[in-house]
Formats: structure tokens, C-alpha cells, sequence
């Protein structure tokens, strides 16, 4: 069974700091990975994508991926009130695509 | 505007009375996908299509069909449901799968009694 394993949270941070989500998962042939952003009662919204080891960034995101360690990471930096929202990670492999259950974020004014 | 819809947004039924989940998409899309999200559980994958009648089973597909007559359809069929398959159900889709990013429908909220 493939798993993506997160932190159910919640991780609440003040206005203005830096989030850091982090996602595990278990299958070492996986080749694409997701962050997806999913307002209470709304559906998931694409917020990064990664293929390769390394970093990768998108305005105050920042995307993570170490494949030797099966991890991937979220950076959000100068954290809004708006980015409170539960984040979804997600791994494709050989076309099907496994979710964590989310860890939900609090930035409090 | 470019969008997946799905109907209906919410129904509930009883045990056993067959159901049909309608699910298009605007956007010329090869790949489509339906997920049932539960709480604590997060997206389940149930059915997939690479494109006009090949579809695959993704991780949950027991008590689900699925049909790609046509590129932009793909509805999610629940031939005898049962009150497990009480869950949010999202569509989804995207240009190939693996490296595209997936647009998800505004999901459906099913109560099975």
C-alpha cells in the first residue's frame, strides 16, 4: 500500500512568519509531487508542483524535494491570514496519484 | 472559462438505488480522475482515464463503475450504494496525468441512508 504520510496539524503560525509543511512518502519509484491548497467546504487548488531534487520557487512559496529521503517540503514565507487553509500533498506515480490527509494551517493575525 | 462541473452537488439516497455522478470538463483534457475524500483519510483515488475509453482502477474502485465514452465526459456510477460510500466525491482532470497540474470539480457531497 502507497502511502503519503503528513502532519494533521494544526500548525498555526503568526501573520507575517514562515509555514513549513512537510509530507513523507513510502514509494521510492514516484516521479511528480504536488502541493494543493483546499479551503474548508472548496476543492483542492494547485499551489506547486516538482519533479527533480532540490528547491523550487513561486513567489512566497517554496517547494522541496529530497527523493533519497522521500520527503518533500512547503515553505511559506511572510504567512497571510488567507493562506489558512488545509494543504494537500501528492504524489503521481506511473499515473495514479496517492494524497496525504492534510495538515491544516492557522496564521493568526 | 475553463472549468470541470459536476452535478449533482449534493444528493442523498437510500441503500441499493442505483445513482449516476455526471462529471465534464471544458478544457480538452486527456486525463480524468474521480477521488472520494474522507475525513482523516484525505483523497482517495477510485477510477481514472488516460483517454476515450481507457479507464483504471486507482486505489478504492470497489462499488464504483466509470464510463469515457466522450474526452470531456466521465461520470462516476454507484450501481448499489451503501451507506460507506457516504463521502465528498471529486472530479478531476488535466492534460496528460503525472506532470500536469489536475483541476478538480466543485465536488459532490453523497449521503447514502
Amino acid at each position: 500500500q502507497k502511502e503519503v504520510e503528513q502532519n494533521s496539524g494544526p500548525l498555526s503560525v503568526p501573520e507575517g512568519a514562515i509555514a513549513s509543511l512537510n509530507c513523507t512518502y513510502s514509494d521510492r519509484g514516484s516521479q511528480s509531487f504536488f502541493w494543493y491548497r483546499q479551503y474548508s467546504g472548496k476543492s483542492p487548488e494547485l499551489i506547486m508542483s516538482i519533479y527533480s531534487n532540490g528547491d523550487k520557487e513561486d513567489g512566497r512559496f517554496t517547494a522541496q524535494l529530497n527523493k533519497a529521503s522521500q520527503y518533500v517540503s512547503l515553505l511559506i514565507r511572510d504567512s497571510q491570514p488567507s493562506d489558512s487553509a488545509t494543504y494537500l500533498c501528492a504524489v503521481n506515480d506511473f499515473n495514479k496519484f496517492y494524497f496525504g490527509s492534510g495538515t491544516k494551517l492557522n496564521v493568526k493575525p | 472559462e475553463a472549468q470541470v462541473t459536476q452535478n449533482p452537488r449534493y444528493l442523498i439516497t437510500v441503500t441499493g438505488k442505483k445513482l449516476t455522478v455526471t462529471c465534464s470538463q471544458n478544457m480538452n483534457h486527456e486525463y480524468m480522475s474521480w477521488y472520494r475524500q474522507d475525513p482523516g483519510l484525505g483523497l482517495r483515488q477510485i477510477y481514472y482515464s488516460m483517454n476515450v475509453e481507457v479507464t483504471d482502477k486507482g486505489d478504492v474502485p470497489e462499488g464504483y463503475k466509470v464510463s469515457r465514452k466522450e474526452k470531456r465526459n466521465f461520470p462516476l456510477i454507484l450501481e448499489s450504494p451503501s451507506p460507506n460510500q457516504t463521502s465528498l466525491y471529486f472530479c478531476a482532470s488535466s492534460f496528460v496525468a503525472g506532470g500536469n497540474e489536475q483541476y478538480f470539480g466543485p465536488g459532490t457531497r453523497l449521503t447514502v441512508t
